[in-house]
């Protein structure tokens, strides 16, 4: 079985500073990693993947994450966030075998002020 | 990446009526999935929906509540039966091809309120 943590469910933080989101998970199985955003009234979309290989992975929008097997976790970051950065994430994990389930976490509210 | 088109997107039904929801994708895809996300919460998926047979639901979903039907490789329908402001939620298709070193791609989610 796995299950997904995201430790906080809402983050405020200024434009321009940065940014950690923060993600851990458990499983039995070898698991693959994804952090995921919805912007308002939208669907998800990718923002990176953690597979296999290098623990640093980089995103898109200048998202990145650092895979920690030992902590399993897998915190987002940003070195410096923008107003448009607003939005709702989330962390996701699927078993690297078996059924393609993915199994979220609760989501954490970036909240970008000005 | 897939393009994936969901109608409606938005609705907002009586209680004990019927809602049907389509994806539509723009090429043949392995799996499909749909999601709920209910207000403030994270997704939960409700079935896996299987081309040609019937769907495989996870703990909590029923057929009755929720059949599912894809008929072929890019199309598959969500109906939520019986509706009560309980189902009031998101409901969201997903997809992915069989090859594992890639994601899950998610339409735009239908926006269903119940009153």
């Amino acid at each position: 079985a796995q299950s997904v943590t995201q430790l906080d469910s809402q983050v405020p933080v200024f434009e321009e500073a940065p940014v950690e989101l923060r993600c851990n998970y458990s499983s039995s199985v070898s698991v693959y990693l994804f952090w995921y955003v919805q912007y308002p009234n939208q669907g998800l979309q990718l923002l990176l993947k953690y597979l296999s290989g290098s623990t640093l992975v980089k995103g898109i929008n200048g998202f990145e994450d650092e895979f920690n097997k030992s902590q399993t976790s897998f915190h987002l970051r940003k070195p410096s966030v923008h107003i448009s950065d607003t939005a709702e994430y989330f962390c996701a994990v699927s078993g690297t075998s078996g059924t393609y389930k993915y199994i979220f976490g609760t989501g954490t509210r970036l909240k970008v002020l000005a | 990446s897939a393009v994936i088109s969901q109608k409606p997107s938005r609705d907002i039904c009586q209680r004990g009526t019927s809602l049907t929801i389509q994806c539509q994708v723009d090429s043949q895809v392995t799996m499909m999935f749909w999601y709920r996300q209910q207000p403030g919460q994270s997704l939960t998926l409700i079935a896996t929906a299987n081309q040609g047979s019937e769907a495989t639901y996870e703990s909590g979903f029923v057929i009755d509540k929720f059949p599912i039907s894809r008929p072929n490789l890019t199309f598959s329908t969500l109906t939520v039966s019986n509706m009560s402001p309980e189902d009031s939620s998101i409901y969201l298709c997903s997809v992915e091809w069989v090859r594992r070193n890639t994601e899950a791609f998610f339409g735009q989610g239908t926006r269903l309120t119940v009153v």
